[in-house]
């Protein structure tokens, strides 16, 4: 079974603050990791790709991968309101092509 | 640069009706991919063309959808006949290489059954 698993939240934080998402994975021959931001209505818009463990930082966005604990994580520094979005995680898993797993985001709302 | 569009935006049809959802990609990019998202649940593959080519159709779940992509540019997605089930958000997403395999998503087409 290829899970995808996120807490669905709400997720709330205050403004400034540091926001948190994580997200586990199933299958530890994943190779592929992606955060997405989705407001409502819209397009799931790619914030963060990551494909080897440790951090990968992209200004206030900082991507999180450990292999071997099977989980990838999505750090937000200094929130602004306008963050307030539903996270999206995406995986690809071992011989299923370029498909992507998702989970079912993280609803995360600022707190001005 | 133009992102993946999709059209139409919102689609409400009876049971047993015919629809055609329309995708147009990134320019360039080779890579199309169709997802569906049912309410409540996580937004799901149903398949993946590499210019005009089916690469992966492994997420399609029944014979009443069928996807093309002639001339490799614009795809679209027929759901024929159409069923309660049916109902969701279609996304299209396009990517332009399969090393990075970074896909760009529409803003998807609200389908809704009744």
């Amino acid at each position: 079974q290829k899970e995808v698993e996120q807490n669905s939240g709400p997720l709330s934080v205050p403004e400034g603050a540091i926001a948190s998402l994580n997200c586990t994975y199933s299958d530890r021959g994943s190779q592929s990791f992606f955060w997405y931001r989705q407001y409502s209505g819209k397009s799931p818009e790619l914030i963060m790709s990551i494909y080897s463990n440790g951090d990968k930082e992209d200004g206030r966005f900082t991507a999180q991968l450990n292999k071997a604990s099977q989980y990838v994580s999505l750090l937000i520094r200094d929130s602004q309101p306008s963050d307030s979005a539903t996270y999206l995680c995406a995986v690809t898993y071992p011989n299923t092509g370029n498909q992507f797993y998702f989970g079912t985001g993280t609803s995360l709302t600022v707190i001005p | 640069e133009a992102g993946v569009t999709q059209f139409p935006s919102h689609s409400v049809i009876e049971k047993g009706q015919t629809v055609t959802l329309r995708c147009d990609p990134i320019s360039g990019h080779d890579n199309l991919y169709w997802y569906r998202r049912v309410m409540g649940k996580e937004i799901k593959f149903l398949l993946h063309f590499v210019k005009e080519s089916k690469q992966d159709e492994s997420g399609m779940p029944n014979n009443r959808f069928l996807a093309e992509r002639t001339g490799g540019t614009y795809s679209t997605l027929k759901v024929q006949p159409a069923e309660l089930e049916d109902s969701g958000v279609y996304f299209c997403a396009s990517s332009q290489q399969l090393a990075s395999n970074e896909q760009f998503f529409g803003p998807g087409t609200r389908l809704t059954v009744l």
